[in-house]
C-alpha cells in the first residue's frame, strides 16, 4: 500500500525566505507525485504534478518541486516566499489503475512572518 | 465555470439522524471521489467511483454509503451518523485515472 509522510506539521518562515517543505513517499512503482494548497476555509487547489519526464516539476505560484527516486522524495521549493502563501500544503501520491485515488500526507501548516 | 459543488457547506446533526451531502461536477469527469478531512491525517478517501453505477470503497468506507446514478451526481449518505464522522468532507472529481483532481469547497459536518 503506498503512503505519504510530510515529517513537519508546521513550518514558520520571514516573507521573502526561501522555502522547502518535504514530502516522502513509499509506492512500490513509479507514483504518480501532486502538491495540493489549502488557504483557511477554503478546499484544495492544485500546485504542481509529476507523472513522468523532467524530475523537476513547475507549479503555479512560483512553486516547483523536484522527484527523486532514490530518496523516495518530492519536496516542494519556492526561492521568496509571500505572506500570501500561508496555508496548509499536502503532498499526495496517486496509483495507477487504482480508482485514482490519491494518498496523501498529513499535511504542513505553513505560517510567514512579516 | 468549471466546478465541484456540495451542499450543504455546513450541517450540525445528531447522532442516528439519516443525512446526504450531495456533490455535483459540470466537467463531465468520470471519476469522483469522497474524501474527509481529521487533524493531522491529512485527507482520506471513503469511496470512490470510476464512472455511471461503479462505485468502490475507500480506506474508510465504515458508517457512509454512495451512488452515482448520474455522472455529474456523487451524493454521500450518512444512514446513522456517529459523533466519530464529524469532519471536514470533501468532493473530488476527474477524468481517467490517473490525473488531476478537483476538489469541492467542502462540507463541515458535526454530530452531537
Amino acid at each position: 500500500a503506498q503512503s505519504v509522510t510530510q515529517p513537519d506539521i508546521h513550518i514558520t518562515v520571514s516573507e521573502g525566505a526561501s522555502l522547502e517543505l518535504r514530502c516522502n513517499y513509499s509506492y512500490g512503482a513509479t507514483p504518480y507525485l501532486f502538491w495540493y494548497v489549502q488557504s483557511p476555509g477554503q478546499g484544495l487547489q492544485l500546485l504542481l504534478k509529476y507523472f513522468s519526464g523532467d524530475t523537476l516539476v513547475q507549479g503555479i505560484k512560483g512553486f516547483e518541486a523536484e522527484f527523486k527516486r532514490s530518496q523516495s522524495s518530492f519536496n516542494l521549493r519556492k526561492p521568496s516566499v509571500h505572506w500570501s502563501d500561508a496555508a496548509e500544503y499536502f503532498c499526495a501520491v496517486g496509483a495507477n489503475n487504482a480508482g485514482n485515488m490519491l494518498t496523501f500526507g498529513g499535511g504542513t501548516r505553513l505560517m510567514v512572518k512579516p | 465555470e468549471a466546478q465541484v459543488t456540495q451542499n450543504p457547506r455546513y450541517l450540525i446533526t445528531v447522532t442516528g439522524k439519516k443525512l446526504t451531502v450531495t456533490c455535483s461536477q459540470n466537467m463531465n469527469h468520470e471519476y469522483m471521489s469522497w474524501y474527509r478531512q481529521d487533524p493531522g491525517l491529512g485527507l482520506r478517501q471513503i469511496y470512490y467511483s470510476m464512472n455511471v453505477e461503479v462505485t468502490d470503497k475507500g480506506d474508510v468506507p465504515e458508517g457512509y454509503k454512495v451512488s452515482r446514478k448520474e455522472k455529474r451526481n456523487f451524493p454521500l449518505i450518512l444512514e446513522s451518523p456517529s459523533p466519530n464522522q464529524t469532519s471536514l468532507y470533501f468532493c473530488a472529481s476527474s477524468f481517467a485515472d490517473p490525473n488531476e483532481q478537483f476538489f469541492g469547497p467542502g462540507t463541515r459536518l458535526t454530530v452531537l
